[in-house]
């Protein structure tokens, strides 16, 4: 299996610009989230799915962020409009939940640098 | 809620010294309890984890005990190497339509 797949790996964009992230998980995996990481904030939990139906949104920003699950196994977080303060990694992560454990597979990350 | 906490960093060691992480808990029921890692520009990936009291995680010469009466989950390894320098995160589970709980990540650089 190929992982968890994220496009694009870096994005360069300006301020008030959309950003679209992508993220495709890994097959039979049924539960996704979405992670930003800082230097300031570390790593912060965003959103998660179980299932294509999101279970926690509170990590969410605010409103100029929003994530869908169109399928099960394809993924988007958009940023509408972008701001310099949202420049950060961006991670996700699928996992195949069973019984009491949660094993977590992260992609490789997107780097947002917004000017 | 459920909580995570590790020692402050970041920890510099040279080669083939000792090494522990410190890794506390909070939560309610019986936790799952993981070690990721992140080498530089990529993802997080599993180190080791357990799922039950006084289980002992192991990988790559790394371990780390269950100690529900301490509520702990320390990360160790006799020999570090060059190679093991990255960030190490800590984290819980604790069941269904859960999250996993990280802790805040230390950065551990091993010169040789």
């Amino acid at each position: 299996d190929a992982g968890v797949i994220q496009s694009p790996r870096h994005e360069v964009t300006e301020m008030g610009q959309e950003v679209t992230l992508r993220c495709k998980l890994i097959s039979g995996h049924n539960s996704l989230f979405w992670y930003r990481q800082t230097m300031m904030r570390g790593l912060e939990l965003l959103i998660y799915f179980n299932n294509n139906v999101p279970i926690d949104d509170s990590g969410m920003p605010e409103d100029r962020f929003s994530a869908k699950m169109p399928n099960a196994s394809f993924s988007t977080l958009k940023i509408q409009p972008s701001e310099p303060r949202d420049s950060a990694v961006y991670f996700c992560a699928s996992s195949n939940r069973q019984g009491s454990s949660d094993e977590q597979y992260f992609g490789p990350g997107t780097r947002l640098t917004v000017t | 809620g459920d909580s995570v906490t590790q020692m402050e960093g970041p920890v510099t060691l040279s080669e083939e010294a000792c090494l522990t992480i410190n890794c506390t808990y909070t939560a309610t029921g019986y936790p799952s309890l993981f070690w990721y890692v992140q080498y530089p520009g990529e993802g997080l990936q599993l180190l080791l984890k357990a799922t039950k009291a006084d289980d002992k995680g192991s990988n790559k010469g790394f371990e780390a005990t269950y100690r529900k009466e301490t509520t702990s989950f320390h990360l160790e390894k006799g020999s570090v190497q060059v190679s093991d320098s990255a960030v190490y995160f800590c984290a819980l589970y604790t069941g269904a339509n859960s999250k996993l709980t990280f802790g805040k990540g230390i950065t551990l650089s091993v010169r040789p």
